[in-house]
């Protein structure tokens, strides 16, 4: 299986902070990394897929970039909305493994 | 485009479970579809997928052996047979569709609201 790796678990910064998020797999995976982004009590929601590709809706203030084996999800200008918990995922093989999520909270 | 779970509940160890996905506003029979489970206070993990025509499925370790996933195309309904129930199997269970191709087969585009299952004595 692949095995993603997120760091870090958890991060706390100020409204307007430019916040970095890394995700680590095992083996390479090309692009095939999608972004979620689940806030308490509500469903997840996919931000962005193939590493880089945004989703339609999802505020511009979020990119993500990388390949083979190395990914960040980078929120430009963090608002209070962001909070949630981000996971990174792997869609290149089977089983579609999760990262284990970082926690964004607002300082 | 909405999924809706149904099915989850309180049960005893060693007990099944079987889970029911309704899905509308998309032609389900062009997607394939997900199971994705997340236990108390624990991350996302994904737990099993089958393509658009049922030809393809797979389960994650944990679940292999014990959990069987099948849909019914001109129902537009997803299923997920829970046998053997333990302790560890205690999370939210959300359906979620994938993508129409085998390129994005497992990007998770639509999600439920999800449905709960408890196993205890």
């Amino acid at each position: 299986d692949i095995q993603m790796t997120q760091s870090p678990s958890s991060l706390s910064a100020s409204v307007g902070d430019r916040v970095a998020i890394t995700c680590r797999a095992s083996q390479t995976i090309i692009t095939s990394l999608n972004w979620y982004q689940h806030k308490a009590g509500k469903v997840p929601k996919l931000l962005i897929s193939g590493a880089s590709r945004l989703q339609s809706g999802v505020p511009s203030r979020f990119s993500g970039g990388g390949s083979e084996t190395d990914f960040t999800l980078t929120i430009s200008s963090l608002q209070p909305d962001d909070i949630a918990t981000y996971y990174c995922q792997q869609s290149y093989g089977l089983p579609a493994t999760f990262g284990q999520g970082t926690k964004v909270e607002i300082k | 485009v909405h999924l809706v779970e149904s099915g989850g509940g309180l049960v005893q160890p060693g007990t099944s479970l079987r889970l029911s996905c309704a899905a509308s506003g998309f032609t389900f029979d062009e997607y394939a579809m997900h199971w994705v489970r997340q236990a108390p206070g624990k991350g996302l993990e994904w737990v099993s997928g089958l393509s658009w025509n049922g030809d393809y499925l797979d389960y994650a370790d944990s679940v292999k052996g014990r959990f069987t996933i099948s849909r019914d195309n001109p129902k537009n309904s997803l299923y997920l047979q829970l046998n053997s129930l333990g302790p560890e199997d205690t999370a939210f269970y959300y359906c979620a569709r994938g993508g129409p191709t085998i390129t994005d087969y497992s990007t998770l585009d639509v999600w439920g609201q999800g449905t709960t299952v408890t196993v205890s004595s």
